[in-house]
C-alpha cells in the first residue's frame, strides 16, 4: 500500500510563479525525501528531511514537515520551464530502511 | 563517476517466458532495491538487499526473484512473465540505512 499521497496529482503554473505540492503519510517516519524525474527518466534525489526537522532549504526549494499532521510540502520558488517534471514523496519508516513513495504530482510549468 | 545502469532499456518478451533485468551500481553501496512504477501506482518496492547475500520480498514480490551474490550487483529475475509484470522497472541503490537513493534510467519491459 501507498504510504505518500500527493496532492494535487497534477499542477500547472507560469514561469516565474510559485509551485506547492503537498505529501500526506500514515506512519512513524524517520525521514522524507522528495524526489523529482524527468519524463522517461530515472528519479532523481532533491532534498531529506528528518522527522526533528520542520523546514529545510535548497536553493529554489522549501520542504516543511508537520509530523503531528502526517504531512509535508514541496515549495519550487520561481518555477522554470525546466522545472516541468514528476515530483514523488518517498517516506523512510522507522521500522525499516526503505523508501515508500507516492503517487506522485506532474508539474508544468508553461512559459 | 560512480554510476547505477540498467539493462536492457527496454524488452518485449513473451508471456511465460524468464527475464533477467540487471543492474549494477559502482558506489559499494550496501543497499540496492528493485521498484515498479505503473500509472496510477507511483513506485512499489519489489525486492530489496542490504548486503551480498540478503534479500527481502517488498509489498509487490510475487513471481518476482532477485539474488546478491557480489555489492554491485542485483538482478531481478521474472520466473514466468506475465502480461501483469509489462511495466518500467527501476533499480535504486544508497549507502546506508536513512539516507538518500540513487537510481537508474529504468527498463522499460513490455510482455506480450
Amino acid at each position: 500500500s501507498q504510504q505518500g499521497e500527493e496532492d494535487p496529482q497534477a499542477l500547472s503554473i507560469q514561469e516565474g510563479e510559485n509551485a506547492t505540492m503537498n505529501c500526506s503519510y500514515k506512519t512513524s517516519i524517520n525521514n522524507l525525501q522528495w524526489y523529482r524525474q524527468n519524463s522517461g527518466r530515472g528519479l532523481v534525489h532533491l532534498i531529506l528531511i528528518r522527522s526533528n526537522e520542520r523546514e529545510k532549504h535548497s536553493g529554489r526549494l522549501r520542504v516543511t514537515l508537520d509530523t503531528s499532521k502526517k504531512s509535508s510540502s514541496l515549495l519550487i520558488t520561481a518555477s522554470r520551464a525546466a522545472d516541468t517534471a514528476s515530483y514523488f514523496c518517498a517516506t523512510d519508516r522507522m521500522d525499516g530502511n526503505k523508501l515508500t513513495f507516492g503517487t506522485g504530482t506532474q508539474l508544468k510549468v508553461e512559459l | 563517476d560512480a554510476e547505477i545502469t540498467q539493462s536492457p532499456r527496454h524488452k518485449i518478451t513473451e508471456t511465460g517466458r524468464q527475464v533477467t533485468l540487471a543492474c549494477h551500481q559502482t558506489w559499494n553501496h550496501n543497499n540496492m532495491f528493485w521498484y515498479r512504477q505503473d500509472l496510477g501506482h507511483g513506485l512499489r518496492l519489489i525486492h530489496y538487499s542490504y548486503g551480498v547475500q540478503d534479500t527481502n520480498k517488498g509489498e509487490v514480490s510475487d513471481g518476482y526473484s532477485v539474488s546478491r551474490s557480489n555489492t554491485e550487483d542485483l538482478p531481478l529475475t521474472l520466473e514466468s512473465a506475465a502480461s501483469s509484470q509489462t511495466s518500467v522497472y527501476f533499480c535504486a541503490s544508497s549507502p546506508g540505512p536513512y539516507t538518500e537513493a540513487f537510481f537508474g534510467q529504468g527498463t522499460r519491459l513490455t510482455v506480450v
